[in-house]
């Protein structure tokens, strides 16, 4: 069964410090892995996109990596901001028929204090 | 250039009613597909429009029912509203779901069914 886990659950850091958060996938057979910031209440916007030859990719302050033989992901905040609240959610892309179909992970919550 | 746009954006209906949900796609966009996050949830795949046909589909009963029009926009229909569809509704719009392309959401449509 196609399943995207994503580790922790929520997170509270403090503002100015790393994070990283994880994502471990059962998708087969793989396409590509995306992952998304979503403010609550909001739509998820997407941070980066990742194939299988792929081993990392910066967005700002995101930085996501991608081991495709342990089917594993991260993603590292850097110098968190309040603005970094929300979660984040990791989404794998599974082909089948032709088609990309997305299987998303239940996100992280991630909370940035003063 | 206008992002995916959806409406309406909150909605309260009651049990056993029908509700539509509209979807513009981003500019140059073809594909639309939706999906259903409850709360702290990570989102659900509905189904996904491409040339008016409903290409893909999610674990979802027949009371959700969907369409694409000439023009790319699309609805989403759900017949017999229960409790339990009360949910944030999120319209993602793509060029082509085979390739590893950027996927934008709208802000979602809030249905909550008393």
């Amino acid at each position: 069964k196609n399943q995207v886990e994503q580790s922790p659950q929520s997170l509270i850091i403090l503002e100015g410090k790393n994070c990283t958060l994880q994502c471990n996938y059962t998708v087969s057979p793989f396409s590509n892995l995306r992952w998304y910031k979503q403010d609550t209440g909001r739509g998820p916007v997407s941070l980066t996109i990742m194939t299988f030859s792929e081993n990392t990719k910066s967005n700002g302050r995101y930085t996501a990596t991608l081991d495709a033989d342990t089917k594993q992901s991260s993603l590292h905040i850097t110098a968190s901001q309040l603005s970094d609240s929300a979660s984040y959610i990791c989404v794998v892309s599974a082909l089948g028929g032709g088609y990309n179909k997305l299987i998303f992970g239940a996100g992280t919550r991630l909370a940035v204090h003063p | 250039d206008a992002g995916v746009t959806q409406s309406p954006t909150h909605l309260i209906k009651t049990r056993g009613q029908q509700v539509t949900l509209r979807c513009s796609p981003k500019s140059g966009h073809d594909t639309v597909s939706w999906y259903q996050q409850a709360l702290g949830q990570g989102p659900q795949f509905i189904f996904q429009y491409y040339e008016e046909e409903e290409r893909q589909r999610g674990n979802f009963p027949d009371r959700f029912s969907g369409h694409q029009f000439p023009n790319y926009s699309s609805e989403l229909n759900v017949n017999a509203l229960l409790l339990g569809d009360s949910a944030l509704y999120l319209c993602a719009s793509s060029t082509d779901s085979y390739s590893g392309n950027t996927i934008y959401f709208g802000e979602g449509s809030w249905l909550t069914v008393v």
